[in-house]
């Protein structure tokens, strides 16, 4: 595996399941990042990791959860979710925040 | 705080002729200027990137963007855009302070390729 791997890529959830979102990143690098991405928004930071430390956190609801547990792993954790969560969900990584960001694929989240 | 403008959400071309696409940045210091590209339901990908040095930078897929400190503007060219080319384009700036800094990203121009 290559860059920045999502999964799963497709999603669909109802709002009392309990589901999680993995991103795995193949190039060494040290910052990682989650987004959401709603159409007709612009594109949201939600959370930051800095060698695994949790830097920033753009008042994100607490039914989303982050895990780092190292620099290429980051988790995505969801349960009691509203439809208006529903999104595409992308995950990046740099090798220093303020450089350039590299992104996976996504995962399309459908909250039923 | 950093932040970027894409004046334009909408632009529409005809297969062949010229590009540009507009970004504007507001940073106290140099920036770091990126493009990314976006196809329908994917990530993004990084076009090119501004660091320092030459102010016309080229990118992957025939693209070149060029840094203008006096306008505060990074521009997307592309001399003749393919059928392909149609996606979601993003302009982000960065920090030369490292630290806790982060990409701060444009809202996007969705670019039309007509026949």
């Amino acid at each position: 595996e290559t860059g920045v791997t999502q999964t799963p890529r497709h999603l669909v959830m109802g709002m009392t399941n309990k589901k999680s979102l993995k991103c795995e990143q193949h190039l060494g690098h040290n910052a990682m990042y989650w987004y959401k991405q709603s159409a007709k928004k612009p594109l949201e930071l939600m959370f930051v990791y800095n060698f695994k430390e949790q830097t920033e956190n753009n008042s994100v609801p607490s039914r989303f959860s982050p895990e780092c547990p190292n620099s290429s792993h980051l988790f995505l954790h969801l349960h009691t979710l509203q439809p208006e969560d529903s999104a595409l969900y992308l995950c990046a990584s740099s090798s220093q925040t303020g450089y350039e960001q590299y992104f996976g694929p996504g995962t399309r989240l459908t909250v039923t | 705080a950093q932040s970027v403008t894409q004046p334009d959400i909408h632009i529409t071309v005809s297969e062949g002729a010229s590009l540009e696409l507009r970004c504007n940045y507001s940073y106290g210091a140099t920036p770091y200027l990126f493009w990314y590209v976006q196809s329908p339901g994917q990530g993004l990908q990084l076009l090119l990137k501004y660091f320092s040095g030459d102010t016309l930078v080229q990118g992957i897929k025939g693209f070149e963007a060029e840094f203008k400190r006096s306008q505060s503007s990074f521009n997307l060219r592309k001399p003749s855009v393919h059928w392909s080319d149609a996606a979601e384009y993003f302009c982000a700036v960065g920090s030369s302070n490292f630290g806790n800094e982060k990409l701060t990203f444009g809202t996007g121009t969705r670019l039309t390729i007509i026949p």
